[in-house]
């Protein structure tokens, strides 16, 4: 198994444009979620789904946009970049939720810039 | 919403030395409690985590405790050694969501 992977690895953006960062899993988890993660902020969670066609909103959704259409894929969209919005996204996933019995995995990660 | 605060920062000890890092949270209804070590441009990973039905959880050289009445959780590692140096968060949560704290910094010194 792939576990969970997150292309790019790096990007650049401008002000203003958009761009989609992808994510996917290869362990049929139900669960997937997306966090930043900033100097001294911890991760944050951004959108989560419970399954595909199911997303909602966590603690830091304004900016961004996710979809589920499959279980494997979960790509965050992120619709007129900021300066704000640089940082490094990690993309995660479980059986059923990051507070069951299952463990939660984490992809490798984006590093994200926004000049 | 859940608040998960961490504490120290940072923590610097010298190899063979335990260290505890402890984390509060708000929210009676969080029930689960994993620690996650992060190294240097490494993804998180869990090495431990605490239901709020167990009151302790050990795993070779690190353990987890919990006091619900209180609303804090502490992770301790004893005889550290230098691989042990990494970020490592709490987090704390239920309903399928987490809260993550800040992060602790550890340095084990040779």
């Amino acid at each position: 198994n792939a576990g969970v992977t997150q292309t790019p690895k790096f990007q650049v953006l401008k002000t203003g444009q958009s761009m989609t960062l992808q994510c996917a899993q290869d362990m049929n988890h139900e669960y997937m979620s997306w966090y930043r993660q900033d100097p001294g902020m911890g991760l944050r969670l951004i959108h989560y789904s419970v399954g595909a066609g199911i997303t909602d909103q966590g603690e830091v959704p304004n900016g961004y946009n996710v979809s589920r259409s499959t279980t494997e894929d979960f790509p965050l969209r992120l619709l007129s970049a900021a300066p704000s919005q640089t940082s490094v996204y990690f993309c995660a996933s479980s059986r059923t939720g990051p507070t069951s019995v299952h463990e939660q995995y984490f992809g490798p990660g984006t590093r994200l810039t926004v000049t | 919403g859940e608040n998960v605060e961490q504490h120290p920062s940072t923590l610097s000890v010298q190899e063979g030395d335990s260290a505890v890092i402890k984390c509060t949270y708000s929210d009676s209804a969080s029930n689960y409690f994993p620690w996650y070590k992060q190294e240097l441009g490494k993804r998180p990973q869990l090495i431990i985590d605490i239901r709020s039905n167990v009151g302790e959880k050990k795993d070779q050289r690190i353990a987890v405790t919990l006091n619900k009445t209180a609303k804090h959780f502490s992770l301790h590692i004893t005889e550290t050694q230098p691989e042990d140096s990494a970020v490592y968060f709490c987090a704390g949560g239920s309903q399928g969501n987490l809260i993550f704290g800040k992060g602790t910094k550890l340095s084990v010194k040779p």
